[in-house]
């Protein structure tokens, strides 16, 4: 157990809705990334979050947002769902905003149908 | 695209074999992780090596890092049934904060 949690593990949508992923870190972590595992593209970084605040950006989809609240948990909210979007999206989390040993979540499997 | 890639994609050996996996990059590097994913479930951070080290041991598992070469490799020795599971090189860049994963190596260790 990384001491990071998901919710939910698992989420199966239509096209077109929206949906909300939710991330809390492990206790003392300041900073979340975002990740996204399919198939055909592999594991990709969408986003991460130091302390409230957006410190870097990857392969994120401008249907896609993120934020992180004063708690230090995450959400990744999702819109315009299209099938391609079916994916597991990871959250992790690191004790500082450098990479160096990341903790990663169990992950939401996400399902458009 | 994808920073780095990895050979084999797949690996089946006995327990108790040696496995070693690959893994090139493209761009300089500031560190080269390797993380270890069991089917479907979240990664886990097995060890990290710094641009300006050449190997790193860690209990069963061996690194290795040449920059000349753009690549790494990761030995597990004497393997078990539990290592079967899918293995990832990643890198960190200029950026420093994003991890960038290779295409990974699913290994099978039959008992």
């Amino acid at each position: 157990d990384s001491g990071v949690t998901q919710t939910p593990k698992h989420l199966i949508t239509a096209t077109g809705q929206r949906v909300t992923l939710r991330c809390s870190p492990r206790s003392g972590d300041l900073s979340v990334y975002w990740y996204q595992q399919s198939l055909d593209q592999g594991l990709q970084f969408l986003i991460q979050y130091y302390n409230g605040e957006e410190r870097a950006k990857g392969n994120i989809l401008e249907r896609f947002s993120a934020q992180q609240f004063p708690d230090l948990h995450s959400e990744l909210n999702l819109s315009s769902l299209e099938l391609g979007d079916s994916a597991l999206y990871f959250c992790a989390s690191s004790v500082d905003g450098t990479a160096y040993e990341q903790y990663f979540g169990p992950g939401t499997r996400l399902t458009v149908t | 695209s994808q920073q780095g890639e990895e050979d084999p994609q797949a690996l089946s050996i006995q327990e108790g074999e040696n496995a070693t996996m690959n893994c090139s990059y493209k761009t300089s590097i500031n560190n080269l992780q390797w993380y270890r994913q069991n089917s479907g479930r979240g990664l886990v951070h097995l060890i990290l090596i710094r641009s300006n080290e050449r190997e790193k041991h860690s209990g069963r598992l061996r690194v290795t890092l040449d920059t000349s070469k753009k690549s790494s490799s990761l030995l597990i020795t004497a393997s078990r049934a539990a290592d079967t599971a899918s293995y990832f090189c990643a890198t960190t860049w200029n950026a420093g904060n994003m991890l960038t994963f290779g295409g990974g190596t699913r290994l099978m260790v039959k008992p």
